[in-house]
């Protein structure tokens, strides 16, 4: 599987959109991209996935460029709760492991 | 709330004894993966399990073995427990092998080993 970086840490305002980078400039064709988040002692939560097109749920946006060298996760507007590590994996259809890397903490500020 | 359990949340163990962790899948799932994050790191990878048989392995000694019943419960085991395997350790369960699937996971179980 491709790996991943993002930046260590980051901060962004209560009501601000949180956008979160990953680079993945080795992904294959048939690898996705994932983001988890982990709240402090507790178990990575999914967020969402995506293959090539820009995708939206009810947590977040995953906008991944035409290259798919890189993707941007939007948290249209954070909240003190949205403070967590927040983990890009790059994953093969086949690939039956998550592997995390360091990932990004947010600290969503008042 | 992803409806995978684990137990116990916390255990404490001395070195070179045995601990078995337990965990139940999201009904409907088929497979569960285990995790060890240590503090201050990124989950790592354990194994998977499919149907009742090891579907896959990351670099982790034979003393760590595992589990999945009919129902898709699934145990680890860790003989000959040393301090570094203090540690939070997750279970993820998903739907099917090793095809793209979202692996959904429970709250953890803290080992201590002193």
């Amino acid at each position: 599987d491709a790996k991943t970086t993002q930046p260590p840490s980051m901060d962004c305002a209560e009501g601000r959109a949180a956008n979160l980078p990953c680079n993945h400039s080795t992904i294959s064709g048939n690898e996705y991209v994932y983001w988890y988040r982990q709240i402090h002692s507790q178990g990575p939560q999914y967020i969402i996935h995506g293959l090539k097109n820009n995708e939206t749920n009810e947590m977040a946006s995953l906008i991944i460029t035409e290259d798919r060298k890189s993707s941007t996760l939007i948290l249209p507007h954070a909240t003190l709760r949205d403070t967590a590590v927040y983990y890009c994996i790059v994953r093969s259809d086949s690939g039956y492991a998550l592997n995390f890397g360091k990932g990004t903490s947010l600290l969503v500020t008042p | 709330e992803t409806g995978v359990t684990q137990s116990p949340t916390h255990l404490i163990k001395t070195r070179g004894q045995q601990v078995t962790l337990r965990c139940s899948s999201q009904s409907g799932h088929n497979t569960v993966s285990w995790y060890q994050q240590a503090l201050g790191q990124g989950p790592q990878f354990i194994f998977q399990y499919y149907r009742e048989e090891e579907n896959g392995r990351g670099n982790f000694p034979p003393r760590f073995s595992g589990l999945q019943f009919p129902n898709y419960s699934s145990e680890l085991n860790v003989n000959a427990l040393e301090l570094d395997d203090s540690a939070l350790y997750l279970c993820a369960s998903s739907l099917g092998g090793r095809t793209e699937e979202t692996q959904y996971f429970g709250p953890g179980t803290r080992l201590l080993v002193l």
